[in-house]
Order: structure tokens, then sequence, then C-alpha cells
């Protein structure tokens, strides 16, 4: 089974900087199979990336995500006040279909 | 507008039972695979369930294997799990999600959650 390590488990930034969110795979993952999710307080997830590197619908583009293999990235070019969530990573496996999602990390205002 | 809105969840006790629905809207259900995600209070997101567009394929975490059940209604548009011998662990608020798969599998929508406590 695929385990997921998200890095750092807490981000303090402030309005304005740049957030760089690191996922990291225990092996080789599809990068097609890679999604980044935000998630606020009392709210559901909202999907922000899929395929690694492509934003949902409706996603502003200073959410852009990269990576292969075994590491992948979420970058948020400029932090905005809305941003300060919590971010989580998932892969998904076929064969019997399994989705795996990473701990999370959280952006907080610093 | 796609719209997921769980129902169903509630205090239960350890052994127990209760069955959770997710009524869609917006969307053509009978096209689209669904899954069921949880989060334990203060804790993280974990898979625990998926469903083909048919029903026919039913897929499970280790976690729930042999105690849940996923199942549909495409008739009536609403997704349901079934969940018997709960355990203390099981608390969670259970969201159902749309599942984008084919070459990609995310979720791409998503419920509001029904909060499912097992405890004495």
């Amino acid at each position: 089974e695929i385990v997921l390590t998200q890095s750092p488990g807490t981000l303090s930034l402030s309005p304005g900087e740049r957030a760089t969110l690191s996922c990291r795979a225990s092996q080789s993952v599809n990068s097609s199979s890679l999604a980044w999710y935000q998630q606020k307080p009392g709210q559901a997830p909202r999907l922000l990336m899929y395929g690694a590197s492509s934003r949902a619908t409706g996603i502003p583009d200073r959410f852009s995500g990269s990576g292969s293999g075994t590491d992948f990235t979420l970058t948020i070019s400029r932090l905005e006040p809305e941003d300060f969530a919590v971010y989580y990573c998932q892969q998904y496996s076929g064969s019997p279909p399994i989705f795996t999602f990473g701990p999370g990390t959280k952006v907080d205002i610093k | 507008e796609v719209q997921l809105l769980e129902s169903g969840g509630g205090l239960v006790q350890p052994g127990g039972s209760l069955r959770v629905s997710c009524t869609t809207s917006g969307f053509t259900f009978r096209m689209y695979a669904m899954s069921w995600v949880r989060q334990a209070p203060g804790k993280g997101l974990e898979w625990v369930s998926g469903i083909s567009v048919s029903g026919t394929n039913t897929y499970y975490a280790d976690s729930v294997k042999g105690r849940f059940t996923i199942s549909r209604d495409n008739s009536r548009n609403i997704l349901y799990l079934q969940m018997d011998s709960l355990r203390a662990e099981d608390t969670a608020v259970y969201y159902c999600a749309k599942w984008e798969d084919g070459s990609k599998n995310y979720f791409d929508y998503w419920g509001q959650g029904t909060l499912v406590t097992v405890s004495s």
C-alpha cells in the first residue's frame, strides 16, 4: 500500500507570500492519479488539482501543481486571506481501486 | 449545480448498525462512480468505499471490509452506506463524493457530511 507523507505539517505565512507544500509517496505514483484538496474548518474538502498539475474548475491560477514519481508539490504563488486552510494530497491505485490521502498540511496566518 | 446531501448520521452504540444516505442532484447520477470518505474528529481524510456506475463493482478500505456495504439507487439518484458492527473508531463525519474515474481518479464534488458517533 502506498503511503503519502506531507510536509511541513504546518506552514505559517503572511498574505502575499508564496506557499510550497510537499507530498511524498512511499513508492512511485502515476501522476495522472495525484490530486490536491483544500479544506477549511467546518467545510467539506474542495478539489484544487487533479492529474498532479491540472486546476479544477474555478480554481484561481495562483494555485499550481507539479511533480512526478514520488515527489509532488502544490504551490500557491501569493497567499490570499481565503487560502489559509488545510491541504491534502490524494493518490489512486487500481486493481483493486484504493484511494490514499496524505495527513495534510495546515497553512496558517503568521 | 451539482449537489450532494448526506443524511442519516447520529449516535449509535458499539456493535450497532446505521445506514447513511446521499441524495444527489445536478448531474446524471447513473453515469458516475461514487465514493464515501470519512474524517474522524480533528483528523485527516480516509477513503472508505467506492461503487461503480451500475453498482456491480464495490470497493472497500481494509478498515471497513466485511462490516460496511455501499449501494446505490440509480432510479432515485441516491447513494447509501450500510454500516454494521460499528466500533468507536468509526466515529467520523462521513462525506459522499462524486468519483471522476477513468484515466484520472479524484473526487470533484463533495457533500457537507453527516456525523456518525459510535459510543455507549
